[in-house]
C-alpha cells in the first residue's frame, strides 16, 4: 500500500503569492497516477489535477501539477482569495489513498 | 449538470445500522464506477468502497469489510451503502463520488456529492 505524505501541514501566505505544496509517496506511483483536490470549509472536495499534471475541467491555469515517481508538487502561481483552502493528494489503486492534507491559510 | 445527492445520514447508536442513498443525475450512471468516501470531523479523506458499473465487482477499505455493503440500482440511478455494526470511529461525512476506474483501479474522483453526516454515539 502506497502512503502519501503531504508537506507542509500549513502554509501561511498572502494573496498574490506563489504556493508550493508537496506530496511524497512511499513508493513509486505508476504512470504518475496522482490527483489533487481542493476542499473549502463546509464543502465537498473538488478535483483540480489528475494524472499528476492535467487540469480538470474549469480549473484556472494558475493551478499546475508536476512531478513523477515519488515526488509530486501542486503549484498555485498567484493566490486568489478563493484559493485559501485545504488541498489533498490522492494515488490510484484498488484501495485509493489520500494524503493528510495541506492547509493554505491567509497570512 | 452532474449531480450527486446523498441522504440517509443521522444519529445511530453503536452497533446499529444505517443505509445511505445517493441519487445521481446529469450523466449516464450505468457507465461509471461509483464510490463512497468519508471524512471524520476535522480529519482527512478516506476512501470506503467502490462498485463496478454492473455491480459485479466491489472493493472495500479493510476497516469496513464485513460490516458495510455497497450496492447500486442502475434503473433508479442510485448508489447505496448499507452500514451495519456501526462504531464510533465510523462517525463522518459520507460522500457519494464518481470515480474514473479501469480494471478495478480508481485513478481519480471527478464528481462529489455534498455529503451526509453519520454520527455514531450513545
Amino acid at each position: 500500500e502506497i502512503v502519501l505524505t503531504q508537506s507542509p501541514g500549513t502554509l501561511s501566505l498572502s494573496p498574490g503569492e506563489r504556493a508550493t505544496l508537496s506530496c511524497r509517496a512511499s513508493q513509486s506511483v505508476n504512470n504518475n497516477y496522482l490527483a489533487w483536490y481542493q476542499q473549502k470549509p463546509g464543502q465537498a472536495p473538488r478535483l483540480l489535477i489528475y494524472g499528476a499534471s492535467s487540469r480538470a475541467t474549469g480549473i484556472p491555469d494558475r493551478f499546475s501539477g508536476s512531478g513523477s515517481g515519488t515526488d509530486f508538487t501542486l503549484t498555485i502561481s498567484r493566490l486568489e482569495p478563493e484559493d485559501f483552502a485545504v488541498y489533498y493528494c490522492q494515488q490510484y489503486g484498488t484501495s485509493p489513498g489520500f494524503g493528510q492534507g495541506t492547509k493554505v491559510e491567509i497570512k | 449538470e452532474v449531480q450527486l445527492v446523498e441522504s440517509g445520514g443521522g444519529l445511530v447508536q453503536p452497533g446499529g445500522s444505517l443505509r445511505l442513498s445517493c441519487a445521481a443525475s446529469g450523466f449516464t450512471f450505468s457507465t461509471y464506477w461509483m464510490s463512497w468516501v468519508r471524512q471524520a470531523p476535522g480529519k482527512g479523506l478516506e476512501w470506503v468502497a467502490n462498485i463496478k458499473q454492473d455491480g459485479s465487482e466491489k472493493y472495500y477499505v479493510d476497516s469496513v469489510k464485513g460490516r458495510f455493503t455497497i450496492s447500486r440500482d442502475n434503473a433508479k440511478n442510485s448508489l447505496y451503502l448499507q452500514m451495519n455494526s456501526l462504531r464510533a470511529e465510523d462517525t463522518a461525512v459520507y460522500y457519494c463520488v464518481r470515480g474514473i476506474t479501469f480494471g478495478g483501479l480508481t485513478y481519480y474522483f471527478d464528481c462529489w456529492g455534498q455529503g451526509t453526516l453519520v454520527t455514531v454515539s450513545s
